[in-house]
């Protein structure tokens, strides 16, 4: 079955930091993209932050650059996001997501086929 | 920036009822970059439909994806209990890399 476990999530003081993980299991890991995706109290979907297979290709949502780092262990089929300077805007679920994308008819298409349950972070004091 | 709205925010409605909701886009969008989504509490988020109008795997047929440019729709024909959620649009783009809309809850009229 393919599945996605994230993990970590905790209270946190604002300042602070955490590391979350995100262990996939029933497919071949280092082959996909994977994002990170959080959804905070009351609010809809935020995109956080994206990595390529290999991880040489990194990207970050405006509100998180600078403060988070999204790395992958391919050997462990973990996907990490470390979290620095904490703010209370950081409180969420935090969802792991498997990126998916083919071309077809000269059409290309993206999104995410597998998240996972996510884990819970929150800053407060 | 591409900016996704949806409409209605809540829509109430009864097992067996058809259900519409509406995701626009700010300016017009390539439709195979366009996704739904629908998230229930404490469960995953549950990809439905992805380049506007196929279904993911495992979808029912009752949830339909149509539309281009800056209209999109996902229709549920008949409500099941298990269907009262809220839904998502999403849009690929180059940064953000995917943007959503503030969603569409579903709920029991």
């Amino acid at each position: 079955e393919v599945q996605l476990v994230e993990s970590g999530g905790d209270l946190v003081q604002p300042g602070g930091s955490l590391r979350l993980s995100c262990a996939g299991s029933g497919f071949t890991f280092s082959s996909y993209e994977m994002n990170w995706v959080r959804q905070a109290p009351g609010k809809g979907l935020e995109w956080v932050s994206y990595i390529s297979g290999s991880a040489k290709t990194i990207y970050y949502a405006d509100s998180v650059r600078g403060r988070f780092t999204m790395s992958r262990d391919n050997a462990k089929n973990s996907l990490y996001l470390h979290m620095n300077s904490l703010r209370a805007e950081d409180t969420a679920v935090y969802y792991c997501a498997r990126e998916y994308s083919y071309g077809y008819q000269k059409n290309y298409y993206y999104y995410m086929d597998v998240w996972g349950k996510g884990t819970t972070v929150t800053v407060s004091s | 920036e591409i900016v996704l709205t949806q409409s209605p925010g809540t829509l109430s409605m009864s097992p067996g009822e058809r259900a519409t909701l509406s995701c626009r886009a700010s300016q017009s969008v390539t439709s195979s970059y366009v996704a739904w989504y629908q998230l229930k509490p404490g469960q995953a988020p549950r990809l439905l439909i992805h380049g506007a109008s196929t279904r993911a795997t495992g979808i029912p047929d009752r949830f339909s994806g149509s539309g281009f440019g800056t209209d999109f729709t996902l229709t549920i024909s008949r409500l099941e209990p298990e269907d009262f959620a809220v839904y998502y649009c999403q849009h690929y783009g180059s940064s953000p890399r995917f943007t959503f809309g503030p969603g569409t809850k579903v709920d029991i009229k």
